[in-house]
């Protein structure tokens, strides 16, 4: 248990649905971090909050849309995904955003977009 | 964009044999960290190499970092079957997250 929770662990939608995945830390961390991780592909960052300011979109499609309503929440949005897009999504969470900070993974949601 | 690459992919090795796993950049590295996610869970940091020709050992794990912070290595001894899982290198030289290289599998028979 690393203090960083997903909710739902599993997923399955349909393209044209809207759901939403949460993550939660009580570690009293100042970055959260979503990443998605595929078969064969190495993480990929999707978006960086730091004291709920988004720092990073790493060319995330308008589909995804994350929120950080304060530092220990953080949402990912979802809506008219891709069979593509299905995959393990990957909160994580560091005391800081900067270079030695240690980040902590939450245990993800598989998704499987049909 | 800035790559880290990591070789091998895949390693099966008999339980008691040694393993290791490199991680390479064309560009120096701000600082590595090693991660391991075992099958079905998610990635838990396990160190962070922060100076030239760094030198760090937990247990059976050794990890180093090349004097020009162009690499780093991740060497087991002895290898168990709890060593099973994917072990990724990530550089921060964005300073605002991490880029991770592609991990490599290791798997280990009794």
């Amino acid at each position: 248990e690393t203090g960083v929770t997903q909710t739902p662990r599993h997923l399955v939608m349909g393209m044209t649905n809207k759901k939403s995945l949460k993550c939660e830390q009580h570690l009293g961390h100042n970055a959260m971090y979503w990443y998605k991780q595929s078969a064969k592909k190495p993480l990929e960052l999707m978006f960086v909050y730091s004291l709920e300011e988004r720092v990073e979109n790493n060319s995330v499609p308008s589909r995804f849309s994350p929120e950080c309503p304060n530092s220990s929440h953080l949402f990912l949005h979802l809506h008219t995904l891709q069979p593509e897009d299905s995959a393990l999504y990957l909160c994580a969470s560091s005391q800081g955003s900067g270079s030695t900070d240690t980040q902590y993974f939450g245990p993800g949601t598989r998704l499987t977009v049909l | 964009g800035q790559q880290v690459m990591q070789i091998p992919q895949y390693q099966h090795v008999q339980e008691g044999e040694d393993f290791t796993t490199y991680c390479n950049s064309s560009t120096t590295l701000s600082n590595i960290q090693w991660y391991k996610q075992r099958p079905g869970g998610h990635p838990v940091f396990l160190i962070q190499l922060v100076k030239s020709g760094e030198v760090k050992k937990q247990k059976r794990l050794t990890f180093q970092f090349g004097e020009a912070k162009k690499n780093s290595s991740l060497h087991i001894t002895a290898t168990q079957t709890t060593d099973v899982g994917t072990y990724f290198c990530a550089d921060n030289q964005a300073g605002t997250a991490l880029i991770f290289g592609k991990g490599t599998t290791l798997s280990v028979s009794s």
